[in-house]
């Protein structure tokens, strides 16, 4: 089966950078995605890393490393809009040939003034 | 574009309660997918439909089922409802049978099963 650890809290203040890890084990693995979900609302897609290495998208960054199982989430110049939970999902292939996402915990972040 | 529209918003159901919670996608999406979420539990698929026609089980299918009536909408149905099936329900649509990188998920259904 598939299983997926990231922290389920991290803080910081306004301005400041802030990594959120997420290891995972995986059979048939295509690839990391990260999503953000505002509390009451709907997740909401970050970013997808397929080959190792770091992609950028404004104030995010995401990494992978397919040989450690390993990728993170990098915000910078943290907002208070920033708060919110972030969910490492890794896409994994299925017996019926097509692939599917399976989500982690997720981590809420609380920024602070 | 509405994007991925679910209903109802809210739902109260008595244990033993039959309902069916709609969604419907206007991108042309191929692939839609049924998610529960629960405090501390993350989003766990319930059921998907990589295309038009085909369903599958996804992690937690249990006391669940499901209808891709067109290429637009995938309900989802519980045909007795439990207290254990109180939580968020979200669908998603993706335009690419193999999963695709980005999905889009509509705003969601709480439900409370007493």
């Amino acid at each position: 089966g598939q299983s997926l650890e990231q922290p389920s809290e991290v803080t910081a203040v306004e301005g400041a950078i802030v990594q959120i890890n997420c290891t995972y084990q995986t059979s048939g693995f295509y690839g990391l995605s990260w999503y953000q979900q505002h509390d009451g609302g709907a997740p909401t897609f970050l970013s997808y890393n397929a080959l190792d290495g770091l992609e950028e998208t404004g104030r995010f960054s995401s990494f992978l490393s397919r040989s450690d199982s390993y990728g993170y989430l990098l915000l910078q110049e943290l907002q208070m809009k920033d708060s919110a939970s972030y969910f490492c999902a890794v896409r994994d292939r299925t017996n019926s040939g097509y692939s599917t996402l399976t989500f982690g915990k997720g981590t809420m972040l609380l920024v602070s003034p | 574009n509405a994007g991925v529209t679910q209903t109802p918003k809210f739902q109260v159901l008595k244990t033993g309660q039959s309902m069916t919670l709609q969604c419907a996608q206007d991108m042309n999406h191929n692939s839609m997918y049924w998610y529960r979420q629960d405090p501390g539990m993350g989003l766990r698929l319930i059921y998907y439909s990589a295309s038009e026609g085909t369903t599958d089980k996804g992690e937690v299918p249990n006391g669940y089922n499901v209808s891709r009536l067109n290429k637009r909408e995938f309900s989802l149905r519980l045909e007795s409802a439990a207290p254990s099936q109180t939580s968020v329900y979200f669908c998603a649509s993706t335009n690419s049978p193999s999963g695709g990188n980005e999905q889009f998920f509509g705003p969601g259904t709480r439900l409370t099963v007493l």
